[in-house]
């Protein structure tokens, strides 16, 4: 069984802050994964990273894959109420079996 | 464009009671299906995933199973439900850099 770790579990910030989440593993993953997933809904994936060392960026959302495709972080510039939410990170390491971390429980204060 | 059904959204079952939730996807073939439990505000549990017709690989010894009896439709089941049941289930297909989420079922066992 591959585990996830995210941390922290639970970042409650100021509108205008910044705020890094982490995604961290002992296995390699193929793949790993971003989503965003409000109460009541299903997560919605974000961004995909395949490539160690690799960043991508969504507007005021930069990813990054560790050199090692352990490990990935998600880092939120200026957070706005919107950016609220349970973010889960989840890794592939073979075409079909897709596991997800514990998520972070973002709020973001007005 | 690919879509996802689930259904029903809420469900209330009496302890002792089967169950059966359906999941079905539109606009791609042979897809890779996957239920998956959610706990409030936390992380997803892999129960069963498939990669084709009457392919079922459980990831957890419980009181469900699963079935595929067609290409996109995967079915999650029980005959005798037991309280610990109770919990929010998501199925979801998967293609190579991502998967895609159904709404949901809550599901309450009383």
């Amino acid at each position: 069984t591959q585990l996830l770790e995210q941390s922290p579990q639970f970042l409650s910030i100021q509108e205008g802050e910044n705020l890094t989440v982490y995604c961290n593993s002992s296995s390699v993953f193929s793949s790993l994964q971003w989503y965003r997933q409000e109460p009541g809904e299903g997560p919605v994936l974000l961004v995909t990273v395949v490539t160690g060392g690799e960043v991508k960026k969504l507007k005021r959302l930069t990813f990054q894959f560790g050199d090692a495709r352990k490990d990935s972080s998600l880092h939120i510039t200026a957070a706005q109420p919107g950016d609220t939410g349970l973010y889960l990170c989840a890794g592939s390491y073979n075409d079909y079996k897709l596991s997800f971390g514990a998520g972070t429980t973002v709020t973001v204060r007005a | 464009s690919q879509t996802i059904h689930q259904w029903p959204a809420t469900l209330v079952q009496p302890v002792g009671s089967p169950l059966s939730l359906e999941c079905t996807v539109e606009g791609t073939s042979n897809p890779n299906l996957y239920w998956y439990r959610q706990a409030a505000g936390r992380g997803l549990q892999l129960l069963f995933y498939s990669v084709g017709i009457g392919q079922i690989s459980s990831e957890v010894p419980q009181n469900l199973s699963a079935s595929r009896p067609q290409d996109r439709q995967f079915i999650l089941s029980s005959k005798k439900l037991l309280l610990s049941d109770s919990g929010f289930y998501l199925c979801a297909w998967s293609f190579s850099v991502g998967a895609f989420f159904g709404q949901g079922t809550r599901l309450t066992v009383v």
